[in-house]
């Protein structure tokens, strides 16, 4: 079975312009989750989408933003970039209503 | 803001020694997740031990939880050097009917061969 998938892997940017990230969840999976990691840090919570729908967002700027798609992938859009924004980005995905979840190995994003 | 803290933030020991790491939250929870991250990759899911248990095991871990003092512990037997990687604790959090996983920053653990 094939795990949750994320591109690119590295994403190299100029403060200002924006980026996109995407994810593939498991196969079955509806619910995909975005994380924050920045360098020597926790998790902090971005997005929730389950069924096409943001169920829940975390406390970030507007400039984050997302959406699934009919297939349940996703994809995080970050705008106006700031340096602050360089982190590593993980994607998660879980069975609908499930509390286990299943992390992609994430987007390392790099604002120069 | 950060729920689960783990403690200590960094462990070092001997391949073969027990490692105990511990995580303390704030409210009260549905269950308690721990994960693993190895080298600043994906993390993966290791156990979860709902409000009404006292103790999980899978295979050399070993999960408590004591919601009197808002606490857990991870235990692993007979470590290995395969098990340096840094561990996070996981607890739910519903606010308005929104639920997410609210992450403690993790402990590093070092397993020296």
């Amino acid at each position: 079975e094939a795990g949750v998938t994320q591109s690119p892997t590295h994403l190299i940017k100029t403060r200002g312009q924006q980026a996109t990230l995407r994810c593939s969840p498991i196969s079955g999976h509806t619910s995909v989750y975005w994380y924050q990691q920045a360098l020597g840090l926790g998790l902090q919570f971005l997005l929730w989408y389950d069924e096409g729908e943001e169920r829940n967002r975390g406390n970030f700027p507007p400039r984050f933003s997302g959406r699934q798609f009919p297939n349940y992938s996703s994809e995080l859009n970050v705008n106006a970039l700031e340096l602050e924004d360089s982190a590593l980005y993980l994607c998660a995905s879980s069975l609908q209503g499930a509390r286990e979840q299943y992390f992609g190995p994430g987007t390392r994003l790099t604002v120069t | 803001s950060q729920q689960g803290e783990e403690d200590p933030q960094a462990l070092s020991i001997q391949e073969g020694e027990n490692a105990t790491m511990n995580c303390s939250y704030k409210t009260s929870i549905n269950n308690l997740q721990w994960y693993r991250q190895n080298s600043g990759r994906g993390l993966v899911h290791l156990i979860l031990i709902r409000s009404n248990e006292r103790e999980k095991h899978s295979g050399r871990l070993r999960v408590t939880l004591d919601t009197s003092k808002k606490s857990s512990s991870l235990l692993i037997t007979a470590s290995r050097a395969a098990d340096t990687a840094s561990y996070f604790c996981a607890t739910d959090s519903w606010r308005d009917s929104n639920y997410q996983l609210i992450w403690g920053a993790g402990t590093k653990l070092i397993i020296k061969p």
